[in-house]
């Protein structure tokens, strides 16, 4: 079966400094996401992406974070000066109809 | 806001044993309602969606209902094995139409099924 496949696994960084989450989506689905699960929390969405724009995004998506398709095959998200609130797994997304695979996550840790 | 939360939030069975995951959520007005597993260090992966304006899904050993005007969905499964030891999470995409997700997440039952 096709996979979304997510890189690095972990990432530990310092508390400031910039990430990027890097995400290879299955090759012809059309929509890509972000989600995120803080330890012992939900899964929560922060944004969708299609057509090269942002279809919609969650209040937690705001100015840090980015994200880009930067050429055919991936999909990234950037977040410009982390927090330590935004340790977490990062999970990528995408569809081309109702069924939705999932990456198996990056967890990044910030210290 | 819709809020979708699950019933129990741990269970531990027998190896054979039928079990039932309850998933409730606030807000009727959903596209379709899913059921993903989740296991360590692993992503999610979906075991089966429900349209709206379906009632049941059935995937071998696996039936997920949907009663959409109450909130409530169930997941059933027969005959537990080991196997299916793992996280089981319900997520409702709201009303958007198409195929552009938004999915709330409920916060899971984590199963563990004794040999």
């Amino acid at each position: 079966e096709p996979e979304v496949t997510q890189t690095p696994s972990h990432q530990v960084t310092q508390m400031g400094q910039e990430v990027i989450l890097r995400c290879v989506p299955i090759s012809n689905h059309l929509y890509f996401y972000w989600y995120r699960q803080i330890l012992g929390q939900k899964v929560e969405f922060l944004v969708s992406f299609y057509n090269n724009e942002i279809s919609e995004k969650s209040e937690i998506f705001d100015d840090q974070f980015s994200v880009e398709r930067p050429d055919g095959s991936n999909f990234t998200l950037k977040i410009r000066s982390t927090k330590l609130e935004d340790s977490a797994m990062y999970f990528c997304a995408s569809n081309t109809n109702e069924k939705l695979f999932f990456g198996s996550g990056t967890q990044l840790s910030v210290l | 806001k819709q809020e979708v939360t699950q019933i129990p939030a741990a269970l531990s069975v027998p190896e054979g044993e039928n079990l039932v995951l309850n998933c409730s959520f606030t807000d009727s007005a959903i596209y379709n309602l899913q059921w993903f597993r989740q296991d360590p260090g692993k992503g999610l992966t979906s075991l089966l969606l429900i349209q709206s304006s379906q009632r049941e899904q059935t995937s071998g050993r696996l039936n997920a209902s949907l009663d959409k005007s109450s909130g409530r969905s169930t997941l059933y499964i027969a005959a537990s094995q080991p196997g299916d030891s793992a996280t089981y999470l319900c997520a409702v995409n709201r009303n958007s139409g198409g195929s552009n997700y938004k999915l709330t997440f409920g916060k899971g039952t984590l199963l563990t099924v004794n040999p």
